[in-house]
């Protein structure tokens, strides 16, 4: 089982909805990560998050926006998706150092 | 961004078969790191490796960090059907938060 809880596991959502995706760690880690990834690729990151502060954004589309109300929560805010945005979303999370990262089970995102 | 080069991008074995597969860059890394990945699911985390030269092992897998740190191996013996899945290695350099990924090898076993 993992340590990294995310829900929902599977959203199907229209181009004009906005939802949210969450994570959730109590593992006491301070960095908490968004990933996209495609099938047969490896994961893509989008957002890092250290000390509940975003730390890196690589250049993701607005109509992402990442939320860490907490040192154990992580949301992904979904707004006006394209369908090429369907993929599953990854979130991970890690300790100081060179500790490893750890994932969740991802949520299966659908735009239509 | 950078990725790693891992090969092969899949195998097709029989069970009972060792597999090898290897990840290679032109820089360094201060750690190496295994993972699996069945499908509709997350990565899991194989092996950590932390010292060039380093060996570790986890069961039926052994993983080692080459020499130069700019490489890494993962062995599976005598290969099982849960084995099947997607294999990624990862390097991460000193303080960095990014992980660098290879492109997976898919591993197929036919009983």
């Amino acid at each position: 089982d993992t340590e990294v809880t995310q829900t929902p596991k599977h959203l199907v959502m229209g181009m004009t909805n906005k939802k949210s995706l969450k994570c959730e760690q109590h593992m006491g880690h301070r960095a908490m990560y968004w990933y996209k990834q495609k099938a047969k690729k490896p994961p893509e990151l989008m957002f890092v998050y250290s000390y509940e502060k975003l730390s890196i954004n690589e250049s993701v589309p607005s109509r992402f926006s990442p939320e860490c109300p907490n040192s154990s929560l992580l949301n992904l805010h979904l707004h006006a998706l394209q369908p090429e945005d369907s993929a599953l979303y990854l979130c991970a999370s890690r300790d100081r150092g060179n500790s490893p990262l750890h994932f969740g089970n991802g949520t299966r995102l659908t735009v239509t | 961004g950078q990725q790693l080069n891992q090969s092969p991008q899949s195998m097709f074995i029989q069970e009972g078969e060792d597999v090898s597969m290897n990840c290679t860059s032109s820089s360094i890394f201060n750690t190496w790191l295994w993972y699996k990945q069945d499908p509709g699911e997350g990565p899991v985390l194989l092996i950590a490796l932390y010292k060039a030269g380093e060996l570790t092992s986890n069961g039926r897998l052994t993983a080692q960090f080459g020499i130069t740190r700019k490489d890494s191996f993962l062995n599976i013996s005598a290969s099982i059907p849960s084995d099947v899945g997607i294999y990624f290695c990862a390097g991460q350099r000193q303080g960095a938060q990014k992980l660098v990924f290879g492109q997976g090898t898919r591993l197929t076993i036919n009983p």
